[in-house]
């Protein structure tokens, strides 16, 4: 079955302890995106992938890294998370920039 | 500016009613694409549609249609027969210009509201 994964679906974590979201998908997608979704402000992106090796900032990168050593694999990094990280996330991918994003099931984090 | 807008917070209606989801989009480009994603209650979002620039064809399935009105820049969602599995949050959401460097851009979503 075609599809985006992400784990953990559910994270609650404390200010500082470093973290990583994976992110999977297995329809040899080029393009994959990292979104936080938070009320009233709809999704916004947090990075971006062309390819492997080959990353970029969206809207809203501060505190947050990734990488992509592979092309199935996107993973989120905080380094060092702070309660205003708390977020839904979700890791899409697409056959290229333009076309249908597809989207992981969310993770729900939550820093205290 | 790129943007796009979902004026309409929230709706409710009544089952079997028709309802329309409004979305607004500003963008310079010539070449762009216009996405709307459903996210039931349970949280994943589902692809709907997706439409290019140049083709404002409407498009219709099942009870669901989509109006794409280049000239007013919109790009409304209808439900027609409304249910109550329809209930959920609806984001509209534009992916301006054709390069490496497109970003999708998305609105701050209309939830939904299907009372029986």
């Amino acid at each position: 079955e075609a599809q985006v994964t992400q784990n953990p679906r559910y994270l609650i974590t404390v200010t500082g302890k470093k973290l990583t979201v994976t992110c999977s998908q297995n329809m040899n997608h080029e393009y994959m995106s990292w979104y936080r979704q938070d009320p009233g402000l709809g999704l916004r992106q947090i990075y971006y992938s062309m390819n492997v090796e080959v990353t970029d900032k969206g809207d809203v990168p501060e505190g947050y890294k990734v990488s992509r050593k592979e092309k199935r694999n996107f993973p989120l990094i905080l380094e060092s998370p702070s309660p205003n990280q708390t977020s839904l996330y979700f890791c899409a991918s697409s056959s290229e920039v333009t076309d249908t994003q597809y989207f992981g099931p969310g993770t729900r984090l939550t820093v205290l | 500016a790129q943007k796009v807008t979902q004026a309409q917070t929230e709706i409710s209606v009544v089952e079997k009613e028709d309802v329309t989801l409004d979305c607004v989009y500003e963008t310079r480009d010539t070449t762009y694409y216009l996405f709307w994603y459903k996210q039931p209650p349970s949280g994943e979002l589902v692809f709907l549609i997706r439409r290019n620039s140049f083709d404002e064809q409407n498009e219709i399935s099942g009870r669901y249609s989509w109006n794409f009105q280049k000239s007013t820049s919109s790009f409304n969602f209808t439900i027609t027969a409304s249910q109550v599995v329809d209930s959920a949050v609806y984001f509209c959401a534009l992916l301006p210009g054709y390069s490496s460097a497109s970003k999708i851009i998305f609105g701050s979503g209309t939830r939904l509201s299907i009372r029986p």
